[in-house]
């Protein structure tokens, strides 16, 4: 089983719309998590960060953990063209500092 | 605030030779760097944590002696890939963050892309 699981896609969503995308984590001890975009060709640059369950706002992204579970997710509302790229979510162990990646789900937002 | 550059963007090079990467935390101090790769479609794949002052620590199955790391400064960390060949070719991406809390997230650099003829 991979450590961090997300669908590598693509989901195509229409502009306007809610794009809704998932992530999994096996590690039950996991504390800090994290949504970076990645543009082709570019590095990531981080999206959103949460902590604790529940959701968090910030814009048009909202990002929602549930431990439990062990589901992060992120949802960007009002989905632009410019929307369109990698969504990697990346999940921090208890005691070690390395990030963990997930493989990314890619994103298209269709006029 | 927290800036981290990568020099060079991108490098084509013979195979056989070796090239180093520079990275560098702008305006802030880091301790920790992180060099990533990424192959095309693929996700960032950590190679080595580098440490200012001591060796780094590589991830299983990452070459010691081919990708060599230096973390001289509390500000700079350099990758040489010794001997490159053409299956180096990929995206190198370090990484630093600003601060050691385990809510801290990870800046990374624009990434160099490696081509290896």
């Amino acid at each position: 089983q991979k450590e961090v699981e997300q669908n590598s896609g693509p989901l195509s969503v229409p502009e306007g719309a809610i794009a809704s995308l998932n992530c999994t984590y096996s590690d039950r001890v996991s504390q800090s998590f994290f949504w970076y975009r990645q543009y082709s060709g570019k590095s990531p640059e981080l999206i959103m960060s949460i902590y604790s369950n529940g959701d968090k706002e910030d814009g048009r992204f909202t990002a929602q953990l549930n431990k439990a579970s062990q589901y992060v997710s992120l949802l960007i509302r009002d989905s632009q063209p410019s929307d369109s790229a990698t969504y990697l979510c990346a999940v921090k162990g208890g005691t070690a500092s390395k990030l963990t990646f997930g493989t990314g789900t890619r994103l298209q937002v269709t006029l | 605030g927290a800036v981290v550059s990568q020099h060079p963007s991108w490098v084509i090079c013979k195979s056989g030779t070796s090239v180093k990467i520079e990275c560098r935390s702008l305006d802030f101090q880091a301790t920790t760097m992180f060099w990533y790769r990424q192959f095309p479609k693929q996700s960032l794949m950590l190679m080595a944590t580098s440490n200012e002052g001591s060796k780094a620590t590589y991830e299983q199955g990452v070459e010691k002696d081919k990708f060599l790391i230096n973390h001289a400064s509390l500000t700079l960390s350099t990758l040489t890939v010794t001997s490159a060949h053409p299956e180096d070719s990929s995206f190198y991406i370090c990484s630093a963050r600003d601060s050691e809390g385990l809510s801290s997230p990870l800046h990374f650099g624009n990434g160099t892309r490696l081509t290896v003829t």
